[in-house]
């Protein structure tokens, strides 16, 4: 059973800094995870995935880091806009296996 | 491009009624349809999966139940709300096996 746990329900950062999103996992057999953004109203959309073969997958200005031994996933979004301003929920596993974090709300103060 | 629609999008009810949430699908054909919630201050919990026409895969016992009578369609139903099924519902897209979920705009149901 995988549990993924965000321990920082809120962040705030100013924009152009850097934004450091972090989430933990308790099952190293999981090989997949995913990071997804949540306006309000909407449902989460998916952001970035890296696979436990690669310890770093960047797209633009977001970078999903992964850290193995310590089970550990943080997403790095740089330079932060306002427009980045949501609730950010990592998740591990395959669809029928998917489990999310609680969400760390980030806001991005212009 | 693929399109989840769901709704309504906000529905209060008293404990004890029925609940019928609906989600279809456009721009796909047979995808894997899934059932999300998402209580107060959690994480999104898998409810319900389905893989086809009237092929449903339960993943938490409760008093919900799912149905799927055409392909893309993908009921989430309830004889008799409780007060803990308050939250928030997503109907996930698999557009390809492994592939990201994409996620409907979710309905907010408070059992009253």
């Amino acid at each position: 059973d995988q549990q993924v746990k965000q321990n920082s329900p809120s962040l705030s950062v100013q924009e152009g800094r850097i934004s450091i999103l972090n989430c933990d996992y308790t099952n190293s057999m999981f090989d997949y995870f995913l990071w997804y953004k949540k306006y309000p109203a909407e449902g989460p959309t998916f952001l970035i995935s890296i696979s436990s073969i690669k310890d770093k997958n960047e797209d633009g200005r977001f970078t999903v880091f992964l850290n193995k031994s310590a089970k550990h996933l943080s997403l790095h979004i740089v330079p932060s806009q306002p427009g980045d301003s949501a609730v950010y929920f990592c998740g591990s596993g395959s669809a029928r296996q998917l489990t999310f974090g609680s969400g760390t709300q980030l806001t991005v103060l212009p | 491009s693929q399109t989840i629609h769901q709704w309504p999008a906000t529905l209060v009810q008293p404990v004890g009624s029925p609940l019928s949430l609906e989600c279809t699908v456009e721009g796909t054909s047979n995808p894997n349809l899934y059932w999300y919630r998402q209580a107060a201050g959690r994480g999104l919990q898998l409810l319900f999966y389905s893989v086809g026409i009237g092929q449903i895969s339960s993943e938490v016992p409760q008093n919900l139940s799912a149905s799927r009578p055409q392909d893309r369609q993908f009921i989430l139903s309830s004889k008799k709300l409780l007060l803990s099924d308050s939250g928030f519902y997503l109907c996930a897209l698999e557009v390809a096996y492994n592939s990201p979920l994409h996620f409907g705009n979710g309905t907010r149901l408070t059992v009253t």
